[in-house]
């Protein structure tokens, strides 16, 4: 099956600490998801990025949260000043050119203390 | 708005039986429906999803799942459970297309007994 990685695997933060979480996925698709999921909670959709641009957020995805490609390959998602909340897994999906079917990452656990 | 509700966090079956996973879902519009399956530390992987083509899908490691539009079901079955099949189980909707936002289910933890 096609890869999509995540760095790191985990990390670790203090509360207030901003953190940046990084998503190669399948290369040169215009689409490109977060996900996260609290700990025994569902997977939850966070934002979708279309072009360059987010074309659609849920309403988990507020002023702390952001994304962007800073280069033609990798996608971020930053959260500027984390909260004890914020601690989950999370998942970036990207979908194959000819497929249409988002394929998920291993995921980046995040643990806010 | 989109929903889906998995019957059952936990199910336990024995190896060589019947594998079933309940799903069921609100949309309000013809929905797109997924499997997608979750190993220990790992990502989720697509087992299979009904794009409104035939209505019984086969997906990979011989599962398969039936969409039932008068039930809003999509259950997820296996003749004959593997070992290797331990692992939790999401069912998920998206609305409109493949690519838009998917809503999960809570998931179903399966655990294969010898």
């Amino acid at each position: 099956e096609p890869e999509v990685t995540q760095t790191p695997s985990h990390q670790v933060t203090q509360m207030g600490q901003e953190v940046i979480l990084r998503c190669v996925p399948i290369s040169n698709h215009l689409y490109f998801y977060w996900y996260r999921q609290i700990l025994g909670q569902k997977v939850e959709f966070l934002v979708s990025f279309y072009n360059n641009e987010i074309s659609e957020k849920s309403e988990i995805f507020d002023d702390q949260f952001s994304v962007e490609r800073p280069d033609g390959s990798n996608f971020t998602l930053k959260i500027r000043s984390t909260k004890l909340e914020d601690s989950a897994m999370y998942f970036c999906a990207s979908p194959l050119w000819d497929q249409e079917t988002q394929y998920f990452g291993p995921g980046t656990r995040l643990l806010v203390l | 708005a989109q929903s889906v509700t998995q019957l059952g966090s936990h199910v336990s079956v024995s190896e060589g039986a019947l594998v079933l996973l309940r799903c069921n879902y609100s949309s309000s519009v013809p929905p797109y429906l997924f499997w997608y399956v979750q190993y220990p530390n790992q990502g989720l992987q697509l087992l299979l999803k009904y794009t409104s083509a035939a209505t019984l899908v086969k997906g990979i490691n011989g599962f398969e799942a039936e969409f039932k539009k008068s039930e809003t079901s999509f259950h997820l079955t296996k003749p004959s459970a593997h070992m290797s099949d331990a692992a939790e189980y999401f069912c998920a909707v998206s609305e409109g297309s493949t690519l838009g936002r998917l809503y999960f289910g809570r998931g179903t933890q399966l655990t294969v007994w010898p």
